[in-house]
C-alpha cells in the first residue's frame, strides 16, 4: 500500500526558479527518504532526515519534515535543466512488517530552459 | 567500477515461461531489495535480504521466488511469467536496510506476451 504521496503530481517551471514538491505519509516513520529519478535510470539518493529532524541541506536542495503533519516538502532551488526527472519520497515506517522503504508516486519535474 | 547491476537490461518473454533477473552488487552490502515499478503504482517492494541465506517477502510477492547464497548476487525468479508481471524491476542495495540510503540499479524492462 502507498505511504507517502507526493504533490503535485507534475511540476514544470522556468530554468533559475526555485521548486518546492510536497509529501505526506500515514502512519509513525523512523525517517524520510527523497529520491531521483532520470528517464529510464533506477532511483538516486538524495537526503535521509529522521523523524527527530526538522530541516536539513545538501547543496541546493533543502528537506522539511513535520511528523505532527506527517508531512515533508522538498525545495530544489535555482533550478537547473538537469533537474528535469521524477522526484520521489518514500518513508521506513515504524514497526512496520515489510524491512522496505514504501514509496510515492513521485512528482515529475520538468525544467524550461 | 563499484556499483549494483542488474541484467539484462530489456527482457520479452511469454506467458508461461520462466525467467530469471540478475542483480549484483560490489559493496558487500547487507541488505538486498527488489522492486518492481508501474505506472499508476509507484514502487512496491517484491522481496528483500538481510544477509546471505536470509530473504522474507515484501508488498507483492506472489509469483516470484529469490535466493541469496552469496551477499553479493540477489536473483528474482518469476517462475510462470503473467502478463501482469510486465514491469520495470530495480534492485537495491543498503549497509542497514532502510535506515540507511538505498543504491539502486539501472533496472530491468521485462515484457511478457
Amino acid at each position: 500500500s502507498q505511504q507517502g504521496e507526493e504533490d503535485p503530481q507534475a511540476l514544470s517551471i522556468q530554468e533559475g526558479e526555485n521548486a518546492t514538491m510536497n509529501c505526506s505519509y500515514k502512519t509513525s516513520i523512523n525517517n524520510l527518504q527523497w529520491y531521483r529519478q532520470n528517464s529510464g535510470r533506477g532511483l538516486v539518493h538524495l537526503i535521509l532526515i529522521r523523524s527527530n529532524e526538522r530541516e536539513k541541506h545538501s547543496g541546493r536542495l533543502r528537506v522539511t519534515l513535520d511528523t505532527s503533519k506527517k508531512s515533508s516538502s522538498l525545495l530544489i532551488t535555482a533550478s537547473r535543466a538537469a533537474d528535469t526527472a521524477s522526484y520521489f519520497c518514500a518513508t521506513d515506517e515504524s514497526g512496520g512488517g515489510a524491512d522496505g522503504l514504501t514509496f510515492g508516486k513521485g512528482t515529475h519535474l520538468i525544467i524550461q530552459p | 567500477d563499484a556499483g549494483i547491476t542488474q541484467s539484462p537490461r530489456y527482457k520479452i518473454t511469454e506467458t508461461g515461461r520462466q525467467v530469471t533477473l540478475m542483480c549484483h552488487q560490489t559493496w558487500s552490502h547487507s541488505y538486498m531489495f527488489w522492486y518492481r515499478q508501474d505506472l499508476g503504482h509507484g514502487l512496491r517492494l517484491i522481496y528483500y535480504s538481510a544477509a546471505a541465506d536470509i530473504t522474507d517477502k515484501g508488498e507483492v510477492p506472489d509469483g516470484y521466488v529469490v535466493s541469496r547464497s552469496k551477499t553479493e548476487n540477489f536473483p528474482l525468479t518469476l517462475e510462470s511469467a503473467t502478463r501482469s508481471q510486465t514491469s520495470v524491476y530495480f534492485c537495491a542495495s543498503s549497509v542497514q536496510g532502510v535506515e540507511s540510503p538505498l543504491h539502486f540499479g539501472n533496472g530491468t524492462r521485462l515484457t511478457v506476451t
